[in-house]
């Protein structure tokens, strides 16, 4: 059963710092996202991840993927408060026509001045 | 381009009454839809996909069904909603993945409340 863990579950950082939020998944998978929510509202897509060793940036934002470690990292440079919000990791189920996608539990970010 | 509309925004319903949720998209055709519920402080659980008119799969055991009657109409209902119901419901579709379909594109949402 494909699991993904998130961590941390939650994150309190300083404008300006850099810090990393880390995605486990338990079996094999050829795609990984991350999504963006904030309060109340949808899913945002910040990246999709389709091979070993892809590496995506957005701004402040890089995402990485490890395909064989099984592990995806979200870091942010120098934080700013627009970055707050919840982010999401999520990992394709193998095989199939439909993009059906595992959630982690989500990493709660708050950037405080 | 490709929307996906949902609706309603939020929805408060009492304990045993019925519930119907819709989500629709526009800009594209034989899309996979999905349904994806967010409980209070979690992650997102699937709960069900279809591949074309009439085609459901159900992911997990649970009190909701889905229709699918139209193309790009999917919907989520209950006869009779539980309290352990309420959560941020979230429709969202994509293409096949032999077609590239690796995006999967989310609507807005609906807050459902069940007192």
């Amino acid at each position: 059963e494909l699991k993904v863990e998130q961590n941390p579950l939650f994150l309190s950082m300083q404008e300006g710092k850099n810090y990393t939020i880390y995605c486990n998944y338990s079996t094999t998978s050829d795609r990984l996202y991350w999504y963006r929510q904030d309060p109340g509202k949808s899913l945002e897509s910040l990246f999709v991840l389709l091979s070993n060793g892809a590496v995506k940036q957005e701004g402040r934002l890089m995402a990485s993927l490890d395909t064989k470690a099984r592990l995806s990292t979200l870091h942010i440079t120098a934080a700013v408060h627009d970055l707050s919000a919840t982010y999401f990791c999520a990992v394709g189920r193998p095989g199939g026509a439909t993009n059906k996608l595992i959630f982690g539990t989500g990493t709660l970010l708050a950037v405080q001045p | 381009s490709q929307t996906i509309h949902q609706w309603p925004a939020t929805l408060v319903q009492p304990v045993g009454s019925p519930l119907s949720l819709e989500c629709t998209v526009e800009g594209t055709s034989n899309p996979n839809l999905y349904w994806y519920r967010q409980a209070a402080g979690r992650g997102l659980q699937l709960l069900f996909y279809s591949v074309g008119i009439g085609q459901i799969s159900s992911e997990v055991p649970q009190n909701l069904s889905a229709s699918r009657p139209q193309d790009r109409q999917f919907i989520l209902s209950s006869k009779k909603l539980l309290l352990s119901d309420s959560g941020f419901y979230l429709c969202a579709w994509s293409l096949l993945r032999t077609q590239g379909g690796e995006k999967l594109f989310f609507g807005s949402g609906t807050q459902l409340s069940v007192l």
